[in-house]
């Protein structure tokens, strides 16, 4: 079965600290993982794709299979980052390609 | 501009009433899916359809039904059958390996 897990609820850091989101994911094929942010008043939104292995607004995530982890990272927190981030892992199941999401972490980045 | 439309933005339903929920897509991709957002609980898949005249049931079906009778639209509604329809609900669309493109969503509210 196919499961995502966001261990912190709410995430609050300085301006200038370093972020680490933490995502943990079951899946027993080959995972395609995704984070997507919702900052207020917006829509849900892609952020990074681990296939892309790209930084987006500072911001990295590398997939480890061996820890089945996809933390995202970004060294240098700004207030502007205080944002919903989800988690997600693209699978196919009896067939079927769907994502399921994490439950989401909170970052308050503050002054 | 391509994207995904959901309407309305704000919904009210009174008790026993079904009430339906918009979403278009210019975007041309096949598959298109409902989460409902809840505090706390992330998103949770309603219903997908991969293909025109197709659908599936995601993981928190009951008291929800949709139909896909054209590529571009995906409506859903909330019947009076579901008991707690209270929330945010978000539609997107997905072109592997990109992604999911998200709505605006729709906050449904029982009066």
């Amino acid at each position: 079965a196919q499961r995502v897990t966001q261990p912190e609820k709410l995430l609050s850091v300085f301006k200038g600290a370093p972020v680490e989101l933490k995502c943990n994911y079951s899946y027993s094929g080959s995972p395609e993982l995704f984070w997507y942010v919702q900052y207020s008043r917006q829509r849900l939104q892609l952020l990074l794709r681990h296939i892309s292995r790209e930084s987006i607004k500072g911001f990295t995530a590398d997939l480890n299979k061996g820890e089945t982890s996809f933390h995202l990272k970004k060294p240098f927190a700004q207030e502007e980052d205080s944002a919903m981030y989800y988690c997600a892992l693209g699978g196919e199941t009896s067939g079927t390609y769907k994502y399921i999401f994490g439950t989401g972490t909170r970052l308050k980045v503050l002054a | 501009d391509g994207g995904i439309t959901q309407s309305p933005k704000y919904l009210f339903r009174k008790e026993g009433q079904n009430v339906t929920l918009s979403c278009e897509q210019n975007l041309n991709h096949d598959a298109m899916y409902w989460y409902r957002q809840d505090p706390g609980q992330g998103l949770r898949l309603i219903y997908y359809s991969q293909i025109v005249n197709d659908f599936q049931k995601g993981d928190i079906a009951e008291g929800y039904s949709v139909s896909r009778e054209k590529k571009e639209s995906f409506p859903l509604t909330v019947t009076s059958a579901q008991k707690n329809p209270t929330a945010f609900y978000l539609c997107a669309s997905l072109q592997r390996p990109y992604g999911y493109t998200f709505g605006s969503g729709t906050r449904l509210t029982v009066v």
